[in-house]
């Protein structure tokens, strides 16, 4: 699976839009882009996922770079809850064996009061 | 939308002793489901898949006879950690995952076992 490369750590103030970026310049073109996002103490969990088009969920939106190579978290109004790591991951659509999801070293965001 | 159980949160066990961790998807078949470890401040390294009837495949460095791993149904997963030494404390986080409606591969987590070896 491609590599994804992040900033180790953000912060945002309260209640105000967060952008976290993820670059994968090696994506390949049936790779999905994944975020998920980890709690202290908690298993990760889903928060969007993507192809080509950006999308949108309760949670938050994904935007998607028109050449694929970068994508950008968006959080539009941060709060104290969303303070967790967030990690990009790509895991290619097609259907085979094993379908593991690699982890990189994520953004740790930090949301300030 | 699915969830994965893992049974217990969190164990403390004396060194040389065996823990079993459990994991279940409660709400899906999952004929593959996944085995992490993670140190403090670190990510999650993927440690195994384990497979719905057939032995579980280890990612490199990974010893098999110290993490047993057993997938016996559709539902559970159990990863027993052997002989445990203090070096063996960590978080372990069991994952399942299945095709989502878009051709994608949606992956649900545990809540994590907090393992403490003294």
């Amino acid at each position: 699976d491609a590599k994804t490369t992040q900033p180790n750590s953000m912060e945002s103030n309260e209640e105000e839009p967060v952008h976290l970026p993820c670059n994968h310049s090696t994506i390949s073109g049936t790779d999905y882009i994944h975020w998920y996002r980890q709690l202290p103490s908690q298993g990760p969990e889903y928060v969007i996922h993507g192809l080509t088009s950006n999308v949108n969920n309760r949670m938050a939106s994904l935007a998607i770079a028109e050449d694929r190579k970068s994508s950008t978290l968006i959080l539009h109004r941060a709060t104290l809850r969303d303070a967790a790591v967030y990690y990009c991951i790509l895991r290619d659509g097609v259907v085979k064996a094993g379908n593991q999801f690699y982890f990189g070293t994520g953004t740790s965001l930090t949301v300030i009061p | 939308g699915a969830v994965v159980s893992q049974h217990p949160s969190r164990v403390i066990c004396k060194s040389g002793t065996s823990v079993k961790i459990e994991c279940r998807s409660l709400d899906f078949q999952a004929t593959t489901m996944f085995w992490y470890r993670q140190f403090p401040k670190q990510s999650l390294m993927l440690m195994a898949t384990s497979n719905e009837g057939s032995k579980a495949t280890y990612e490199q460095g990974v010893e098999k006879d110290k993490f047993l791993i057993n997938h016996a149904s559709l539902t559970l997963s159990t990863l027993t950690v052997t002989s445990a030494h203090p070096e063996d404390s960590s978080f372990y986080i069991c994952s399942a995952t299945r095709q989502g409606a878009r051709g994608n591969t949606e992956a649900f987590f545990g809540q994590g076992t907090r393992l403490t070896v003294v």
